[in-house]
């Protein structure tokens, strides 16, 4: 099984700045890694698929990276509705699905 | 777009069962694998169970392996989670969720349902 592993477990950010989540992988995944955002009582929302290509409706301000082990979030310029859990997910070897354990961004 | 939406939860005795159901609407329900992922109260995501399109694929996660059967009714755009067994453990939220595409080896998941709520108590 492939574990997920996001840091940091908190981020507090002030909002107009930017905000860098990252994911690391126990095994390669190549780019077949996702990223989700839930926000309290919501179902998650997918953001990211391919390590880098944005969802539907996605806004640019959201950007992922990576490749193999290491991944990258960022969300450029931070926005009252960005502050939530976000989790990334490998789909590469599964199954398991394989989720991280979250990392919590909020208001500094 | 599409809507997933969950039904079917709600107090249960340690050692029940219950079917969950996941309906679908907005698009060719037949065209997409779906999974089923649950959520504790205040921790994070697990994925419990999988079901391609015409269900000659289903995997299960070992926590729920023996206990829990997933099935669909392609004509009733409907997907199932028949529980047993039921343990506190398996206390959480349940969503319904669909995958992207078919490309390999897997794709993630772009349309959720809100999610239904499971509570093992006596």
């Amino acid at each position: 099984e492939i574990v997920m592993t996001q840091s940091p477990a908190t981020l507090s950010v002030s909002p107009g700045e930017r905000a860098t989540l990252s994911c690391r992988a126990s095994q390669y995944v190549s780019t077949n890694l996702a990223w989700y955002q839930q926000k309290p009582g919501q179902a998650p929302r997918l953001l990211i698929y391919g390590a880098s290509t944005r969802a539907t409706g996605i806004p640019a301000r959201f950007s992922g990276s990576g490749s193999g082990t290491e991944f990258t979030l960022t969300i450029s310029s931070l926005q009252s509705e960005d502050f939530a859990v976000y989790y990334c997910q490998q789909y590469n070897n599964w199954p398991p699905y394989t989720f991280g354990q979250g990392t919590k961004l909020e208001i500094k | 777009e599409g809507q997933l939406v969950e039904s079917g939860g709600g107090l249960f005795k340690p050692g029940g069962s219950l079917r969950l159901s996941c309906v679908a609407s907005g698009f060719t329900f037949t065209n997409y694998s779906i999974i089923w992922v649950r959520q504790a109260p205040g921790k994070g995501l697990e994925w419990v169970s999988y079901i391609s399109r015409t269900s000659n694929f289903i995997y299960y996660a070992d926590s729920v392996k023996g206990r829990f059967t997933i099935s669909r009714d392609n004509a009733k755009n409907s997907l199932y989670l028949q529980m047993s067994s039921l343990r506190a453990e398996d206390t959480a939220v349940y969503y319904c969720a669909r995958r992207r595409s078919m490309r390999p080896p897997g794709d993630a998941f772009d349309l959720w349902g809100q999610g239904t709520m499971v509570t093992v108590s006596s």
